[in-house]
């Protein structure tokens, strides 16, 4: 069984500080990890994948992830957070072999503080 | 290019009744899931259907069933429904089910059963 898991439920940092959304993740084999984000009243928008090759993915509005299969991590880093940042992110994981059964986290909520 | 399409938006339902959800994805997208998003439980992985066909599904109980259209509209009902059902039900489409290809969300249809 595949599971994914972020420790935090928020996470707050000051606007134009570094900012970091943890997630770890258990699956069989080689993962497809995602993270996406949701806006209040809105489903979740896609900010980038790691499928295979280098372990720093970057994304969709200046945000990194970086894989590290050692510690089984895939957490979300962007180097200078804004306020409109402010939202829902969700960690995904996927296990190979399958199709669209993706086991999301719950959620860490993220509060970029002008 | 139109988004993933769900309607209604809202739907206030009471105890035993059923309802229709209904998810209209993107033009060109075959493979339609379907989350339930709770705050204690995060997003819950219900069916996921390519070309009419079921090819996953989640741990949910029999009264909640899916199909697809030919045109790859796709339709959740909820039967007898039960307090705990009152969830924002989230539909996401993507090209081909593959992970290669992200999965696009609609708005959701909030449910709230009485």
């Amino acid at each position: 069984a595949q599971s994914v898991a972020q420790p935090e439920d928020q996470v707050n940092v000051a606007e134009g500080n570094p900012l970091t959304v943890k997630c770890t993740y258990s699956v069989s084999g080689n993962p497809y990890l995602f993270w996406y984000v949701q806006y209040p009243n809105r489903g979740l928008q896609f900010l980038l994948k790691y499928i295979t090759g280098d372990n720093l993915v970057k994304g969709s509005y200046g945000f990194e992830a970086e894989f590290n299969k050692s510690q089984t991590s895939f957490h979300l880093k962007k180097p200078s957070a804004l306020v409109s940042d402010s939202a829902l992110y969700f960690c995904a994981v996927l296990g190979r072999g399958g199709y669209q059964k993706v086991t999301f986290g719950i959620g860490t909520k993220l509060q970029v503080i002008p | 290019k139109a988004g993933v399409t769900q309607t209604p938006r809202y739907l206030i339902k009471t105890r035993g009744q059923q309802v229709t959800l209904s998810c209209s994805p993107i033009s060109g997208h075959r493979s339609v899931s379907w989350y339930q998003q709770t705050p204690g439980q995060g997003l819950q992985f219900l069916f996921e259907y390519f070309s009419e066909t079921q090819r996953n599904k989640g741990n949910f109980p029999g009264r909640f069933s899916g199909r697809q259209f030919s045109n790859s509209r796709s339709e959740m009902n909820v039967s007898t429904l039960e307090l705990g059902d009152s969830a924002l039900y989230l539909c996401a489409s993507s090209l081909t089910g593959d992970p290669n290809s992200p999965l696009h969300f609609g708005n959701g249809t909030r449910l709230t059963v009485t």
